[in-house]
């Protein structure tokens, strides 16, 4: 079935930067695209970025659009966001997502002075 | 970029009956070969979202056959056909087709 497991959340100052990682265990790694979706506190969900199986192709939300790279490295089975200059509006929950049909529990971003 | 509007945002239903929800994209959802990727989703309260429905009518793995997705183009519908406790939570739409994708605002469903 496998398993996503989201970290590296904190509490970084506006105009910092963070790397999240999404290890993954019980698939193929390398044969899905992943997505990062985030969800800001009481809020609704926002599709972020996503990645082709073999990170040849890369998209992103406008509102990340050159602030956020999205990786992966399938020897490790791992799932990378590096987020830079960061804003209050990007304080959410971040959650590592399997082709859209397998979620982790997310990790919690908070960007705050 | 595909703005998705969901209605009722709030969504009162007696357990045992029905329950119906609406999604509609600002354009078409249908990508080539007549392939529709349009996702609903289900949040209980304080867990991650999970996938109900994928491709406007295919139903997850282990999702109850009470729960049915039809439409096509920019008219889509989640129905319930008995609500029962465990479905309370916020119910999104999705599109895949375009991108970026887009999600709904999200249905609360509560038992009245």
């Amino acid at each position: 079935q496998g398993q996503l497991v989201e970290s590296g959340g904190g509490v970084v100052q506006p105009g910092g930067s963070l790397r999240l990682s999404c290890t993954t265990s019980g698939f193929t790694f390398s044969t899905y695209g992943m997505h990062w979706v985030r969800q800001a506190p009481g809020k609704g969900l926002q599709w972020v970025t996503f990645i082709r199986s073999d990170g040849s192709s890369t998209y992103y939300a406008d509102s990340v659009a050159g602030r956020f790279i999205i990786s992966r490295d399938n020897s490790k089975n791992t799932l990378y966001l590096q987020m830079t200059r960061l804003r209050p509006d990007d304080t959410a929950v971040y959650y590592c997502v399997r082709g859209m049909g397998l979620w982790g529990l997310g990790t919690l971003v908070t960007v705050s002075s | 970029e595909v703005v998705m509007t969901q209605s009722p945002l709030s969504l009162p239903v007696s357990l045992g009956q029905p329950a119906s929800i609406s999604c509609r994209s600002s354009q078409s959802l249908e990508y080539s070969e007549g392939i529709t990727f349009l996702n609903w989703f289900q949040q209980r309260p304080g867990q991650s979202p999970r996938r109900l429905i994928y491709k406007v009518s295919n139903r997850e793995s282990g999702v109850p056959d009470r729960f049915s997705g039809s439409g096509s183009g920019t008219d889509f519908t989640l129905k319930i056909s008995r609500v029962e406790a465990e479905d309370v939570g916020i119910y999104y739409c999705m599109q895949g087709t375009h991108w970026p994708y887009t999600f709904g605002q999200g249905t609360k469903l509560e038992i009245k």
